[in-house]
């Protein structure tokens, strides 16, 4: 029944090691997100796909690399972990129009990461 | 440059007021959504809005193109209102730009 959800919900993990973040929707939406928030509760965008095809990619280290195999899915690997990747990584789905999304987005449950 | 500020950053309340939050952005956008994160730690969509008002429950969103401005109105807050409320603007393509968010705390 859960319209976006992602696994797993905690993470705790070593530096160095290499780990990735599951995220699927079931809303049919075309468009999906990856967000990252740190410490101080500050939201940011990471990533974003389209129908599979990756559309905004921040300044994000290129440890991160994001998978999309298809519309309703879109994962998160990060290889060789650092501390200050530490922080919550949300997944969101919306369905895109011309100008922007065209109607809400859809969060999920988020995944705490926490590199020792 | 593509700003957001909001404000109160923290607001205490005492159940029953009504509450306003507002949000400033600072060039033109395609719509704005408001967000809030309950404490334990979940986000959930409130409002899309790209003119006017809107309305759902207690809670009722509003934005001025024209002046750059959208508040979020609670009636009759509640305890279970508490939680951080994040306005994100979406300047025209396909991401949000999220505000640093407001702590609101309903005492009852």
């Amino acid at each position: 029944d859960t319209a976006v959800s992602q696994t797993p919900k905690y993470l705790v993990t070593q530096m160095g090691n290499d780990k990735s973040i599951k995220c699927e929707q079931n809303l049919g939406h075309d468009t999906m997100y990856w967000y990252k928030q740190d410490s101080k509760k500050f939201l940011k965008i990471m990533f974003s796909y389209n129908n599979k095809e990756l559309i905004i990619n921040e300044t994000v280290p290129n440890r991160f690399s994001p998978k999309s195999p298809d519309k309703a899915h879109l994962n998160l690997h990060i290889n060789s972990l650092e501390l200050g990747d530490s922080a919550v990584y949300f997944c969101a789905s919306s369905q895109l129009g011309t100008s922007g999304p065209k109607d809400e987005q859809f969060f999920g449950p988020g995944t705490r990461l926490t590199v020792l | 440059k593509n700003e957001v500020e909001q404000s109160p950053q923290n607001l205490t309340a005492q159940e029953g007021e009504f509450i306003t939050i507002n949000c400033s952005y600072s060039v033109g956008i395609s719509a704005l959504h408001w967000l809030q994160q309950h404490p334990g730690g979940g986000i959930v969509s409130l409002f899309m809005l790209s003119s006017g008002k809107k309305k759902h429950g207690r809670l009722i969103a509003t934005i001025n193109i024209q002046e750059k401005h959208s508040s979020l109105h609670i009636t009759a807050s509640h305890p279970r209102d508490s939680a951080v409320y994040i306005c994100a603007p979406n300047f025209g393509n396909e991401k949000l730009t999220f505000g640093t968010g407001t702590r609101l705390t309903i005492i009852p």
